[in-house]
């Protein structure tokens, strides 16, 4: 099955204590990128990658690192965690003919306290 | 200013209601308009698309985009309580252009 899959789903944390959250997809898209879900906001992008090594800013990256060593995978560190990254992250991926939109993981649940 | 703004509702309609669901954005640049859908903890799925101006029906859901006003909508056909989910919509410019969503509109169809 065609999916993304991000790990773990929920995860509650502590001030400062680095973490990561892993994506992986299976259907060999090059774009891949990261969002943030949060009340009123809507999703956001984090960062986002073209391809293996090729990775830039999107809109809300402080705090936040990523990395691209594999076409599948690309994680989200979060290297000092603050509650104000508590939120919902979904990881995203598509070709670039695939105009219309990503394939979303099922999000991963942060809390910071 | 947001450059896509969609009312976050919460909307509740009874079963067999006609939805309207809008969004207004500012970049003319846009030219590619999505719809996800989200049900209650999972991923937003890509529910309908439009490019540029126009109208496309798929079942039930009908898109429509006007460039000319900024305004895009989704219409939603005898609605059904399956359909309770919150509605986000998304545009690019195309190419390697990020996604820019509005903030989602929570629906709630009641039986």
């Amino acid at each position: 099955e065609a999916q993304v899959t991000q790990n773990p789903r929920y995860l509650i944390t502590v001030t400062g204590k680095k973490l990561t959250v892993t994506c992986s997809q299976n259907m060999n898209h090059e774009y891949m990128s990261w969002y943030r879900q949060d009340p009123g906001l809507g999703l956001r992008q984090i960062y986002y990658s073209m391809n293996v090594e090729v990775t830039d800013k999107g809109d809300v990256p402080e705090g936040y690192k990523v990395s691209r060593k594999e076409k599948r995978n690309f994680p989200l560190i979060l290297e000092s965690p603050s509650p104000n990254q508590t939120s919902l992250y979904f990881c995203a991926s598509r070709n670039p003919g695939q105009l219309y939109g990503y394939t979303f993981g099922s999000g991963t649940r942060l809390t910071v306290v | 200013q947001k450059e896509v703004e969609q009312d976050p509702g919460p909307l509740s309609v009874p079963e067999g209601a006609i939805v309207s669901l809008n969004c207004t954005y500012s970049n003319s640049a846009f030219q590619y308009f999505m719809w996800y859908r989200q049900y209650s903890r999972k991923g937003p799925e890509l529910l309908m698309y439009t490019y540029s101006s126009g109208n496309k029906e798929d079942g039930r859901f009908t898109a429509q985009v006007d460039k000319s006003s900024k305004y895009i909508s989704l219409f939603i056909r005898d609605s059904q309580p399956s359909d309770s989910a919150t509605y986000l919509c998304a545009m690019s410019a195309g190419g390697a252009q990020k996604l820019v969503f509005g903030q989602g509109t929570r629906l709630t169809i009641n039986p």
